[in-house]
């Protein structure tokens, strides 16, 4: 079946650096999504990418459709504590009742004041 | 605005007995979906109903069924449980379906389901 793998699984950065996250897959997704979950909470949708090769920011989060469709990547530029969390990339291929939504295994960003 | 509502929050249940769980969407949101997170398999779609009519799918057995009524109110029922079903289950709400260019979606708390 479809599946993605996201990558580092953890990261510990210093208040102020930028992070880079990246999923990818040997499928084809029509959509990238990235969201993030905070311990205790549900996930939070924080970019959704409909086009091969569309850049698109959130504030301090730029994210990427890759031009092959099979990959995306997240940046966060100068973090700060509240972005602790674990970030999950999904990619979807929707038609129907066969649309599916797959899941990578998270990101869990720690980040050091 | 009242946000994405599910009831119960906690259910403890045995093998072999069925569940069912409710979500609220938040008003005027027309898509439900469904989730379902465990630690050792993270997060898994369920499925996504979109204006009473399922629209997407993930890859779960026929004993997950769902529905959406009139009202965008959705419930999940999972049937003959099994161990592995102890999971935290989630549903979103969002203006459109998934994929369909809507950027907002919404999370309710979870139901924190235990199967013995």
């Amino acid at each position: 079946g479809q599946q993605l793998n996201q990558s580092p699984q953890s990261m510990f950065i210093q208040e102020g650096e930028d992070v880079s996250m990246n999923c990818t897959s040997s499928s084809i997704f029509n959509t990238w999504l990235w969201y993030k979950q905070e311990p205790g909470e549900g996930p939070v949708l924080l970019i959704a990418l409909y086009k091969a090769g569309e850049l698109t920011s959130n504030g301090r989060l730029t994210a990427q459709f890759g031009i092959t469709r099979k990959d995306s990547f997240l940046n966060i530029s100068a973090s700060i504590p509240s972005d602790v969390g674990i970030y999950f990339c999904a990619g979807m291929n929707y038609g129907g009742s066969q649309g599916n939504l797959i899941f990578g295994k998270g990101t869990k960003l720690s980040v050091k004041p | 605005k009242a946000g994405v509502t599910q009831t119960p929050r906690y259910l403890i249940k045995t093998r072999g007995q069925q569940v069912t769980l409710s979500c609220s969407p938040i008003s005027g949101h027309r898509s439900v979906s469904w989730y379902q997170q465990t630690p050792g398999q993270g997060l898994q779609f369920l499925f996504e109903y979109f204006s009473e009519t399922q629209r997407n799918k993930g890859n779960f057995p026929g004993r997950f069924s769902g529905r959406q009524f009139s009202n965008s109110r959705s419930e999940m029922n999972v049937s003959t449980l099994e161990l592995g079903d102890s999971a935290l289950y989630l549903c979103a709400s969002s203006l459109a379906y998934l994929g369909g260019g809507e950027d907002t979606q919404y999370f309710g708390p979870g139901t924190r389901l235990t199967v013995l």
